[in-house]
Protein backbone atom coordinates (compact mmCIF):
# COMPACT_ATOMS: atom_id res chain seq x y z
CA UNK A 1 0.00 0.00 0.00
CA UNK A 2 1.13 3.59 0.42
CA UNK A 3 2.53 4.55 3.58
CA UNK A 4 4.94 7.07 5.09
CA UNK A 5 7.20 6.41 8.20
CA UNK A 6 9.02 8.74 10.00
CA UNK A 7 11.73 8.76 12.45
CA UNK A 8 10.23 7.83 16.19
CA UNK A 9 10.06 10.72 18.76
CA UNK A 10 10.66 13.92 19.54
CA UNK A 11 13.58 15.65 18.62
CA UNK A 12 14.93 18.86 20.47
CA UNK A 13 17.89 21.22 19.32
CA UNK A 14 19.26 24.51 20.51
CA UNK A 15 19.13 27.41 18.46
CA UNK A 16 20.81 27.69 14.65
CA UNK A 17 21.74 23.44 14.80
CA UNK A 18 21.39 21.78 12.07
CA UNK A 19 17.75 20.15 11.52
CA UNK A 20 17.08 16.78 9.84
CA UNK A 21 14.11 14.33 10.17
CA UNK A 22 14.16 11.42 8.29
CA UNK A 23 10.78 10.21 5.74
CA UNK A 24 10.58 7.13 3.76
CA UNK A 25 7.79 6.22 1.80
CA UNK A 26 6.42 2.64 0.37
CA UNK A 27 3.96 3.20 -3.07
CA UNK A 28 3.10 2.06 -6.36
CA UNK A 29 4.29 4.58 -9.06
CA UNK A 30 6.33 7.47 -8.81
CA UNK A 31 3.69 9.71 -5.91
CA UNK A 32 4.63 13.58 -5.62
CA UNK A 33 5.32 13.73 -1.43
CA UNK A 34 4.95 16.95 0.43
CA UNK A 35 6.28 18.00 3.92
CA UNK A 36 3.35 19.67 6.03
CA UNK A 37 3.89 21.91 9.29
CA UNK A 38 1.71 21.86 12.38
CA UNK A 39 2.57 24.94 14.40
CA UNK A 40 0.67 24.86 17.95
CA UNK A 41 -2.90 25.16 18.19
CA UNK A 42 -3.16 25.30 14.29
CA UNK A 43 -3.81 23.11 11.78
CA UNK A 44 -1.01 21.76 9.42
CA UNK A 45 0.01 23.96 6.24
CA UNK A 46 2.16 22.87 3.23
CA UNK A 47 5.62 23.57 3.89
CA UNK A 48 7.24 22.18 0.71
CA UNK A 49 6.61 19.70 -2.12
CA UNK A 50 8.36 17.35 -4.53
CA UNK A 51 6.77 16.19 -7.71
CA UNK A 52 9.50 13.90 -9.41
CA UNK A 53 12.47 12.02 -8.54
CA UNK A 54 15.52 14.24 -8.04
CA UNK A 55 13.30 17.55 -7.43
CA UNK A 56 14.07 19.25 -4.42
CA UNK A 57 11.72 21.60 -2.91
CA UNK A 58 12.80 24.55 -0.19
CA UNK A 59 10.62 27.25 1.83
CA UNK A 60 11.94 29.10 4.17
CA UNK A 61 15.22 27.46 4.41
CA UNK A 62 14.01 23.99 4.31
CA UNK A 63 14.89 21.85 2.03
CA UNK A 64 13.70 18.13 0.70
CA UNK A 65 15.11 15.89 -2.09
CA UNK A 66 12.84 13.47 -4.04
CA UNK A 67 14.96 9.93 -3.63
CA UNK A 68 13.74 7.41 -5.95
CA UNK A 69 16.74 4.96 -5.16
CA UNK A 70 16.65 5.21 -1.27
CA UNK A 71 12.57 6.14 -1.45
CA UNK A 72 13.42 8.74 1.24
CA UNK A 73 12.29 12.71 1.19
CA UNK A 74 14.07 13.66 4.43
CA UNK A 75 13.41 17.05 5.42
CA UNK A 76 16.64 19.61 6.55
CA UNK A 77 17.35 23.07 7.47
CA UNK A 78 21.13 24.53 7.88
CA UNK A 79 20.10 26.36 11.20
CA UNK A 80 16.69 26.36 13.11
CA UNK A 81 15.59 29.30 15.14
CA UNK A 82 12.68 28.79 18.03
CA UNK A 83 10.12 29.64 15.90
CA UNK A 84 10.65 26.54 13.88
CA UNK A 85 9.47 24.52 17.13
CA UNK A 86 6.27 22.58 15.46
CA UNK A 87 5.24 19.45 14.61
CA UNK A 88 6.53 18.25 11.18
CA UNK A 89 4.51 15.52 8.93
CA UNK A 90 5.87 14.38 5.98
CA UNK A 91 2.94 12.88 3.25
CA UNK A 92 2.51 11.54 -0.04
CA UNK A 93 0.02 11.86 -2.54
CA UNK A 94 -1.49 8.92 -4.16
CA UNK A 95 -4.06 9.94 -6.40
CA UNK A 96 -8.15 11.00 -5.98
CA UNK A 97 -7.02 13.47 -4.02
CA UNK A 98 -5.48 11.47 -1.10
CA UNK A 99 -2.53 11.99 1.11
CA UNK A 100 -0.96 9.85 3.28
CA UNK A 101 0.68 11.04 6.19
CA UNK A 102 3.38 10.27 8.49
CA UNK A 103 2.56 10.01 11.84
CA UNK A 104 4.98 13.55 12.47
CA UNK A 105 7.76 14.67 14.47
CA UNK A 106 7.74 17.32 17.47
CA UNK A 107 10.31 19.95 16.98
CA UNK A 108 11.64 21.95 19.99
CA UNK A 109 14.34 24.29 19.38
CA UNK A 110 15.71 25.72 22.61
CA UNK A 111 17.58 29.37 22.43
CA UNK B 1 -8.58 36.22 2.73
CA UNK B 2 -10.51 33.79 5.00
CA UNK B 3 -9.01 30.05 5.47
CA UNK B 4 -11.09 26.75 6.44
CA UNK B 5 -13.07 27.98 9.32
CA UNK B 6 -14.06 25.11 12.27
CA UNK B 7 -16.34 25.14 15.02
CA UNK B 8 -16.64 24.65 17.65
CA UNK B 9 -12.44 24.56 18.72
CA UNK B 10 -13.16 22.99 21.74
CA UNK B 11 -16.13 20.92 23.08
CA UNK B 12 -16.47 19.11 25.97
CA UNK B 13 -19.51 16.57 26.75
CA UNK B 14 -20.17 13.31 28.22
CA UNK B 15 -20.79 9.87 26.70
CA UNK B 16 -23.50 9.04 25.00
CA UNK B 17 -24.13 12.99 24.10
CA UNK B 18 -24.13 14.19 20.53
CA UNK B 19 -21.97 15.91 19.06
CA UNK B 20 -21.65 18.34 15.52
CA UNK B 21 -18.66 19.79 14.22
CA UNK B 22 -19.19 22.31 11.22
CA UNK B 23 -16.52 23.71 8.76
CA UNK B 24 -16.93 26.26 6.16
CA UNK B 25 -14.42 25.18 3.01
CA UNK B 26 -12.55 27.84 1.65
CA UNK B 27 -14.73 29.44 -1.29
CA UNK B 28 -13.98 28.08 -4.68
CA UNK B 29 -12.45 25.06 -3.52
CA UNK B 30 -14.27 21.86 -4.38
CA UNK B 31 -13.33 18.79 -2.15
CA UNK B 32 -13.36 18.78 1.21
CA UNK B 33 -11.63 16.62 3.82
CA UNK B 34 -12.51 15.46 7.29
CA UNK B 35 -9.25 14.41 9.93
CA UNK B 36 -8.84 12.85 13.42
CA UNK B 37 -5.56 13.02 14.56
CA UNK B 38 -4.58 11.15 17.78
CA UNK B 39 -1.07 10.50 19.35
CA UNK B 40 -1.78 7.11 19.28
CA UNK B 41 -2.61 6.85 15.62
CA UNK B 42 -1.88 10.39 14.12
CA UNK B 43 -3.42 11.77 11.64
CA UNK B 44 -6.42 9.77 10.01
CA UNK B 45 -8.45 10.08 6.80
CA UNK B 46 -12.24 9.79 7.65
CA UNK B 47 -14.09 11.03 4.32
CA UNK B 48 -13.81 13.57 1.85
CA UNK B 49 -16.27 14.99 -0.35
CA UNK B 50 -15.90 16.12 -4.11
CA UNK B 51 -18.50 18.86 -5.52
CA UNK B 52 -20.12 17.82 -2.38
CA UNK B 53 -20.69 14.00 -2.96
CA UNK B 54 -18.93 11.85 -0.54
CA UNK B 55 -16.19 10.20 -2.45
CA UNK B 56 -14.29 7.87 0.40
CA UNK B 57 -15.88 7.31 3.75
CA UNK B 58 -13.82 4.22 4.19
CA UNK B 59 -11.69 6.03 7.62
CA UNK B 60 -15.52 6.66 9.13
CA UNK B 61 -14.53 4.19 12.20
CA UNK B 62 -17.98 2.60 12.66
CA UNK B 63 -22.11 3.98 12.31
CA UNK B 64 -21.80 6.09 14.96
CA UNK B 65 -19.74 8.47 12.92
CA UNK B 66 -21.92 10.42 9.92
CA UNK B 67 -20.55 13.62 7.63
CA UNK B 68 -22.77 15.74 5.26
CA UNK B 69 -21.99 18.47 2.78
CA UNK B 70 -25.22 19.66 1.85
CA UNK B 71 -24.00 22.82 -0.41
CA UNK B 72 -20.62 23.90 -1.54
CA UNK B 73 -19.66 26.26 1.63
CA UNK B 74 -21.04 24.24 4.76
CA UNK B 75 -20.13 20.30 5.98
CA UNK B 76 -20.66 18.68 9.53
CA UNK B 77 -19.35 15.42 11.11
CA UNK B 78 -21.50 14.47 13.39
CA UNK B 79 -20.84 11.80 16.56
CA UNK B 80 -24.17 9.96 17.85
CA UNK B 81 -23.82 8.62 20.75
CA UNK B 82 -19.87 9.91 21.55
CA UNK B 83 -17.57 7.85 23.89
CA UNK B 84 -14.62 8.21 25.56
CA UNK B 85 -12.44 6.64 22.78
CA UNK B 86 -13.73 9.79 20.04
CA UNK B 87 -11.54 11.63 22.24
CA UNK B 88 -9.36 13.96 19.04
CA UNK B 89 -8.42 16.69 17.38
CA UNK B 90 -11.06 16.79 13.95
CA UNK B 91 -9.36 18.73 11.31
CA UNK B 92 -11.16 20.11 8.42
CA UNK B 93 -9.48 20.90 5.20
CA UNK B 94 -9.90 21.97 1.63
CA UNK B 95 -8.34 21.73 -1.71
CA UNK B 96 -8.86 23.16 -5.29
CA UNK B 97 -9.92 20.92 -8.06
CA UNK B 98 -10.69 22.13 -11.84
CA UNK B 99 -14.17 20.81 -12.99
CA UNK B 100 -14.92 17.17 -12.46
CA UNK B 101 -11.03 16.27 -12.35
CA UNK B 102 -8.88 16.29 -9.27
CA UNK B 103 -5.99 18.67 -9.38
CA UNK B 104 -2.97 16.34 -8.83
CA UNK B 105 -1.52 19.25 -6.49
CA UNK B 106 -1.70 17.14 -3.10
CA UNK B 107 -2.30 20.97 -1.53
CA UNK B 108 -4.66 20.67 1.56
CA UNK B 109 -5.95 23.93 3.25
CA UNK B 110 -6.85 22.75 6.93
CA UNK B 111 -8.58 24.72 9.78
CA UNK B 112 -7.48 25.03 13.31
CA UNK B 113 -9.13 22.13 14.42
CA UNK B 114 -11.71 20.72 16.91
CA UNK B 115 -10.51 19.84 19.86
CA UNK B 116 -13.07 17.13 21.54
CA UNK B 117 -13.29 15.84 24.35
CA UNK B 118 -15.61 12.88 25.89
CA UNK B 119 -15.80 12.20 29.17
Amino acid sequence: GNSVTQMEGPVTLSEEAFLTINCTYTATGYPSLFWYVQYPGEGLQLLLKATKADDKGSNKGFEATYRKETTSFHLEKGSVQVSDSAVYFCALYYGNNRLAFGKGNQVVVIP
Amino acid sequence: DAGVIQSPRHEVTEMGQEVTLRCKPISGHNSLFWYRQTMMRGLELLIYFNNNVPIDDSGMPEDRFSAKMPNASFSTLKIQPSEPRDSAVYFCASSLGSGGVILNTGELFFGEGSRLTVL
